[in-house]
């Protein structure tokens, strides 16, 4: 049972905004920084979003992050079929100082 | 660039150690701000973090695996190491090693390719 919850499928048609959520406790999202990675079947995740809002060189601004309280979100605007992927959450923990993942989400461009 | 090629066996022995290696090219491990992870992916399963390890030597581990884990920097070799004692077949997993820089604990930003690791008799 991963620490931080996300919805296991999320859905869109090519061109839509789609919204990823992630949801966790007091002790990770709520004091602690959210990542998000995408991951492609057989591939090494990649980094999407750190430090909440925070792109990476190279990731287009279609892809932003964004936290509340506990729940976080990855927002994918202009959707593409390339981005049907895996995504996943993860923060740090401070009751287990450690990093959690969520248990991803796949998201499905139909 | 910096990048990571893991290396190391794909079947381990049940009760055995799983050791593997991540060897660093295009810059050194010991370059300041890096720290290096492991992390893994049971089949079909999603991340799990396995530990980290930063510059100074501290040593971060999964709770669920500490008493069995060690994660180790070579530096004259440039490489990372994972030894993973008394594994089972929960073990199944793909590990990857990671670079992280700066950004906090949870930010990797390069990853190797991944090793399938299967325990089994």
């Amino acid at each position: 049972q991963s620490m931080l919850t996300q919805s296991p499928s999320a859905s869109g048609t090519p061109g839509q905004r789609v919204t990823i959520s992630c949801s966790g406790s007091s002790s990770n999202i709520g004091s602690n920084y959210i990542y998000w990675y995408q991951q492609f079947p057989g591939a090494a995740p990649k980094l999407l979003i750190y430090k909440n809002d925070q792109r990476p060189s190279g990731i287009p601004d279609r892809f932003s992050g964004s936290k509340s309280g506990t729940s976080a979100s990855l927002a994918i605007s202009g959707l593409r079929s390339a981005d049907e992927a895996q995504y996943y959450c993860a923060s740090w923990d401070d009751s287990l100082s450690g990093v959690v993942f969520g248990g991803g989400t796949k998201l499905t461009v139909v | 660039q910096l990048q990571l090629q893991q290396s190391g066996p794909g079947l381990v022995r049940p009760s055995e150690t799983l050791s593997l290696t991540c060897t660093v090219s295009g810059g050194s491990i010991s370059a300041d701000s890096l720290y290096w992870g492991w992390i893994r992916q049971p089949p079909g399963k999603g991340l799990e973090w396995i530990g980290t390890i930063y510059q100074s030597g501290s040593t971060y581990y999964s709770p669920s695996l500490e008493s069995r884990v060690t994660i180790s920097v070579d530096a004259p070799k440039n490489q990372l190491s994972l030894r993973l004692s008394s594994v089972t077949a929960a073990d199944t997993s793909v590990y990857y090693c990671a670079k992280g820089y700066s950004h906090g604990p949870v930010y990797f930003d390069s990853w190797g390719q991944g090793t399938q690791v299967t325990v089994s008799s």
